[in-house]
């Protein structure tokens, strides 16, 4: 059973395109983060929410998490084709022997046409 | 510019063989973990340490799955025998973590492709 439910698995679009990526759990998390990795490599930290409710501002991507702390978003502005990736949410535990435990979604490829 | 460092970057080996995947963690960061990146399942998390420490490994199957770290700039993951379904990346990262402290940074290295023929 997954922990965390990404949607949609696979996005394309055109060059130019807005975009939105969620990120559910009945669980409550921490803390949320999200990562981008690339074909050959390890993901990347984009960036982590950790407030309920709070918003993060990246130049084009917007982060949002849910006032629950259970769900969060990813928007992406006028997308290009560097944006192509494939985008992973990860919900992280701050309390007891599980603190810094980090669970993967199972991940969203973007493709950005140019 | 401070990385974590897996050996193998790839390997092709044959059922029932013994594969042993190495990682170099960032100096001073207290957690390691070990993932298993494949198209179907995603990341998951195979096992983590702290301080050297294991703290679970309950992602693992035990009977032929072993993560070690036997000092602080070396961790280990070792499956013997190896099975084609063991097939898949597997990703070593490591972070800073401060109790009560949220979000610590995982950094990843850039895996180990394993394939069991």
């Amino acid at each position: 059973t997954q922990l965390l439910e990404q949607s949609p698995q696979f996005l394309s679009i055109q060059e130019g395109e807005n975009l939105t990526v969620y990120c559910n759990s009945s669980s409550v998390f921490s803390s949320l983060q999200w990562y981008r990795q690339e074909p050959g490599e390890g993901p990347v930290l984009l960036v982590t929410v950790v407030t309920g409710g709070e918003v993060k501002k990246l130049k084009r991507l917007t982060f949002q998490f849910g006032d629950a702390r259970k769900d969060s978003s990813l928007h992406i502005t006028a997308a290009q084709p560097g944006d192509t990736g494939l985008y992973l949410c990860a919900g992280g535990y701050a309390g007891g022997t599980s603190y810094g435990k980090l669970t993967f979604g199972q991940g969203t490829i973007l493709t950005v046409h140019p | 510019d401070a990385r974590v460092t897996q050996t193998p970057r790839h390997k092709v080996t044959e059922m029932g063989q013994e594969v042993t995947m190495r990682c170099q963690p960032i100096l001073g960061h207290n957690t390691v973990f070990w993932y298993r990146q494949t198209m179907m399942q995603g990341l998951e998390l195979l096992a983590y340490f702290r301080n050297r420490a294991p703290l679970d490994d309950s992602g693992m199957p035990k009977d032929r799955f072993s993560a070690e770290m036997p000092d602080a700039t070396l961790a280990t993951l070792k499956i013997q025998p190896s099975e084609p379904r063991d097939s898949a990346v597997y990703f070593c990262a490591s972070g800073q973590w401060l109790a009560g402290r949220m979000g610590g940074e995982l950094f990843f290295g850039e895996g180990s492709r394993l394939t069991v023929l």
